[in-house]
């Protein structure tokens, strides 16, 4: 069964503007990640941030993660046409050893 | 490393027919998944394995669908008889150590299509 459900489901922006998908999920949690998911490709990680920690960047990236709220977001600045793509995020819940995923957000970034 | 290969990349077959898809991992990795992805369902695990050993494969819809892993190098995800509602994008991942600390590493994907 799905763990996270991400919001919005489709998100447009032009190139150059700030991209805000936000992840919502139920249970506790050891780390959550960020995938992304280009048409008729395989996923690929992107981010992990685990439970004690509140934020963390990677190149573009920044992803929040606020534990009492259940809730994290994935924040891509200065969007560029290729970053055109699904993200999903992926929750690792306490005691099990497999990932869960959202329903993912589709981000379409217009040149 | 190539990252995870999986083979074929597109599968067309009859409804009835025995369908293999075959998965090589990262070289290392200890942990095998198999998910599969709809648009009604989004991604759905089938079946994940530690060191080679099945540890939950309580997501196989049915006992058509049988999932094996001979070695550390290659597992196969069978369904006999395939049917209709099978057709979807089964994807193969790998990962060092569950992904509790680090990411899994995802194939390209086998799109089937059962007509």
């Amino acid at each position: 069964s799905q763990q996270g459900e991400e919001d919005p489901q489709a998100l447009s922006i032009q190139e150059g503007e700030n991209a805000t998908m936000n992840c919502s999920y139920k249970t506790s949690i050891n780390n959550l990640q960020w995938y992304r998911q280009n048409s008729g490709r395989g996923l690929v990680h992107l981010i992990l941030i685990r439970s004690n920690e509140r934020e963390k960047h990677s190149g573009r990236l920044r992803v929040t993660l606020d534990t009492s709220k259940k809730s994290s977001s994935l924040l891509i600045t200065a969007s560029r046409a290729a970053d055109t793509a699904s993200y999903f995020c992926a929750t690792s819940q306490t005691g099990a050893n497999n990932l869960f995923f959202g329903t993912g957000t589709r981000l379409t970034v217009i040149p | 490393d190539a990252g995870v290969i999986q083979s074929p990349r597109h599968e067309v077959t009859e409804m009835g027919q025995e369908v293999t898809l075959r998965c090589k991992p990262i070289s290392g990795h200890d942990y095998l998944f198999w998910y599969r992805q709809t648009m009604m369902r989004g991604l759905e695990l089938l079946i994940y394995f530690n060191n080679n050993v099945p540890i939950d494969d309580s997501g196989m819809p049915e006992d058509r669908f049988s999932a094996k892993m001979p070695n550390a190098s290659f597992s196969t995800l069978k369904i006999q008889p395939s049917e209709p509602r099978d057709s979807a994008v089964y994807f193969c991942a790998s990962s060092y150590q569950s992904g509790l600390d680090y990411g899994y590493t995802f194939g390209s994907g086998t799109r089937l299509t059962v007509v």
